[in-house]
Formats: C-alpha cells, sequence, structure tokens
C-alpha cells in the first residue's frame, strides 16, 4: 500500500525568495516518485522523477527533488521563484513492483507574490 | 507529437443522465489510464489499459462507471446515471511504456458537473 502527505495546501512566497513544498510517502515496495505540476487550465505535466538513481534529482523550470528514505521524504525545492512558478505541485508515489497506478497527494498550490 | 486529448474539456449534466468522455492518447501509446479528481481531494486512479485489455480497474468507483478502448487507441469513459458525487475533474494519461519509473503524459481534463 502506498501514500502521499502533502504538508500545506497553499503556499505563498515572493519572487525571488526559496520554494520548498512538502511531501512525505509510505510506501511497502522501493518507491517511484513523481513532482507534477498544473498550471491553469492545461494538463498536469511531470517536473521531475526518482526512479533509484541518483538521490538528488533535478527537473524542469529550476526545480530540484531529494530522496531522503531515513525521512520517507521527496521535497520539492527551487532557489529563487519566479511569477510564472505559480501553479499547483502534486507529489505522487507508485511502487517498483506491483501496480503501475499512481497514488497523488493532494496537492499544493503555489503562490507567487511580487 | 499531439499530446494526449480529451473531450469535451466541460460538461454540465443533470443528475440521472448519462455522460460518454473521450480520450485520444499520444500515438503509439499502448498504455491509457484514467484518473479523477473530486473537488479538494487527490487525484485518484481509475483504470489502466494496456493496448485494449483492462490491465487495472480496480479504482473504479461503482458499476455506474463503463470504460473501454476498442481497438486500442481511444478510449471512453460512460458515467451512466450520473450521481452529483460524480462531479470533478477526469484526467487521461497515456505512456509508451509499462513500467513504473516511466511517468505519463496527461491530457487537460474533463470538467464533470452534475447539477
Amino acid at each position: 500500500a502506498q501514500s502521499v502527505t502533502q504538508l500545506g495546501s497553499h503556499v505563498s512566497v515572493s519572487e525571488g525568495a526559496l520554494v520548498l513544498l512538502r511531501c512525505n510517502y509510505s510506501s511497502s515496495v522501493p518507491p517511484y516518485l513523481f513532482w507534477y505540476v498544473q498550471y491553469p487550465n492545461q494538463g498536469l505535466q511531470l517536473l521531475l522523477k526518482y526512479t533509484s538513481a541518483a538521490t538528488l534529482v533535478k527537473g524542469i523550470n529550476g526545480f530540484e527533488a531529494e530522496f531522503k528514505k531515513s525521512e520517507t521524504s521527496f521535497h520539492l525545492t527551487k532557489p529563487s521563484a519566479h511569477m510564472s512558478d505559480a501553479a499547483e505541485y502534486f507529489c505522487a508515489v507508485s511502487g517498483a513492483t506491483g501496480r503501475r497506478a499512481l497514488t497523488f497527494g493532494s496537492g499544493t498550490r503555489l503562490q507567487v507574490q511580487p | 507529437e499531439a499530446g494526449v486529448t480529451q473531450f469535451p474539456s466541460h460538461s454540465v449534466i443533470e443528475k440521472g443522465q448519462t455522460v460518454t468522455l473521450r480520450c485520444d492518447p499520444i500515438s503509439g501509446h499502448d498504455n491509457l489510464y484514467w484518473y479523477r479528481r473530486v473537488m479538494g481531494k487527490e487525484i485518484k486512479f481509475l483504470l489502466h489499459f494496456v493496448k485494449e485489455s483492462k490491465q487495472d480497474e480496480s479504482g473504479m468507483p461503482n458499476n455506474r462507471f463503463l470504460a473501454e478502448r476498442t481497438g486500442g487507441t481511444y478510449s471512453t469513459l460512460k458515467v451512466q446515471p450520473a450521481e452529483l458525487e460524480d462531479s470533478g475533474v477526469y484526467f487521461c494519461a497515456s505512456s509508451q511504456v509499462t513500467a513504473a519509473n516511466y511517468g505519463y503524459t496527461f491530457g487537460s481534463g474533463t470538467r464533470l458537473t452534475v447539477v
């Protein structure tokens, strides 16, 4: 069984500030972890994924996430927020074995203030 | 390369009516998935096709939902009869590879409102 918890349904940062979106997971098998982003009126876009290689994963648009097994976390960061980063972000997990379905967190809406 | 296409983008129907959602995956993608997000909740898995076969339909909520993928190309998701709790955004996704680490390409979703 798998589950994902995203702390904070809404996060607000100033333009240029650090972005930190939190994700903790639970999985009974080695996990694959994903961050997706949804911009208004668009589909979900894959930002980055962890698939058991490097624990620090770099994605698109300057985002990165670090897999920490001891903390069961996969937090998403970006050093400097841009106005265009305003969107909803979803963390998701799937198992390395078994079902291919993704289990999503409830999402975090990022607001970037000028 | 065209992305995953879903239509309609919005649908408003009355309780008890029937609605059919359509998904056109990326050409050549054998794997097709349906997910939905009920208002304010998580995005939840509904089912997974590999070509025309249902690989996993464990997320289908009840027998009012019927998914098909004839010929292994586009897929339809029919809700009959629709209930108020079926309101939400229905996402379709596709992938070329079945592997769990691959990640999908999602469509923009169909926003279904049942009144």
